[in-house]
């Protein structure tokens, strides 16, 4: 089946710290791979998205590159703001045959604490 | 312009009883999910809907589950003689038009049950 593992937090860094977020997964056919945040009292947004592999997706100064030799896409920032703490999720899109569905597989969510 | 909406936000219900979930999606989007996010799990999926058809169930865990959609519009998750592991946040997604893996899901803000 189709899975997404997502390193576990809760991860705490300081302002301005680098930002890693681990994400592999597994799937049966040629993923589309997304990055959803959720901020504190908010819904699920989506940060950035890839639809082939070696492509870059980027927004608000977050990276993630679809790489499928290593079928990862991990989550990165150059320098944190307290402003993005949040639960952050990788997930994983696929044409499932016959009912046309893109349903989201989803990891289980990291959490960061960016303090001042 | 709104968003995706679902209500109520919280509902706290007995064990055994029936509740009724409400999600309005994004005016226009003919693409509609439902997944569910327990404590500590990633989301999952239950339902999708192209229209006022669900041509993928394949995600509800039960069937004391179920949802329906009218209008291209308004869709009612179902739940029938809750129990206390269906406690979780369930969340509605919409997009405009299910054309590929890579289309953007708009979520909602979720409605946290609780069965007591």
């Amino acid at each position: 089946g189709n899975s997404v593992t997502q390193m576990e937090g809760p991860v705490t860094l300081s302002e301005e710290a680098f930002l890693t977020i681990n994400c592999t997964y597994t799937a049966t056919g040629y993923p589309s791979l997304f990055w959803y945040v959720q901020y504190p009292g908010e819904g699920l947004q989506l940060l950035l998205k890839a639809t082939k592999a070696d492509d870059k997706g980027s927004n608000k100064g977050f990276e993630a590159t679809y790489r499928k030799e290593t079928t990862s896409f991990h989550l990165e920032k150059g320098s944190v703001q307290v402003s993005d703490s949040a639960v952050y999720f990788c997930a994983l899109s696929l044409i499932y045959s016959g009912a046309g569905s893109y349903q989201l597989t989803f990891g289980k969510g990291t959490k960061l604490s960016v303090i001042p | 312009g709104a968003g995706v909406s679902q209500s109520p936000s919280n509902k706290v219900t007995e064990k055994g009883k029936d509740v009724e979930l409400r999600c309005d999606p994004i005016s226009g989007h003919t693409a509609l999910y439902w997944y569910r996010q327990r404590l500590g799990q990633g989301l999952e999926f239950l339902i999708y809907f192209q229209g006022n058809s669900a041509p993928d169930k394949s995600g509800l865990p039960s069937d004391r589950f179920s949802a329906e959609r009218t209008g291209e519009s308004v869709s009612t998750l179902t739940i029938q003689r809750t129990q206390q592991e269906d406690s979780a946040v369930y969340l509605c997604a919409s997009s405009h038009v299910a054309g590929g893996p890579q289309d953007e899901q708009f979520f909602g803000p979720g409605t946290r049950l609780t069965v007591l």
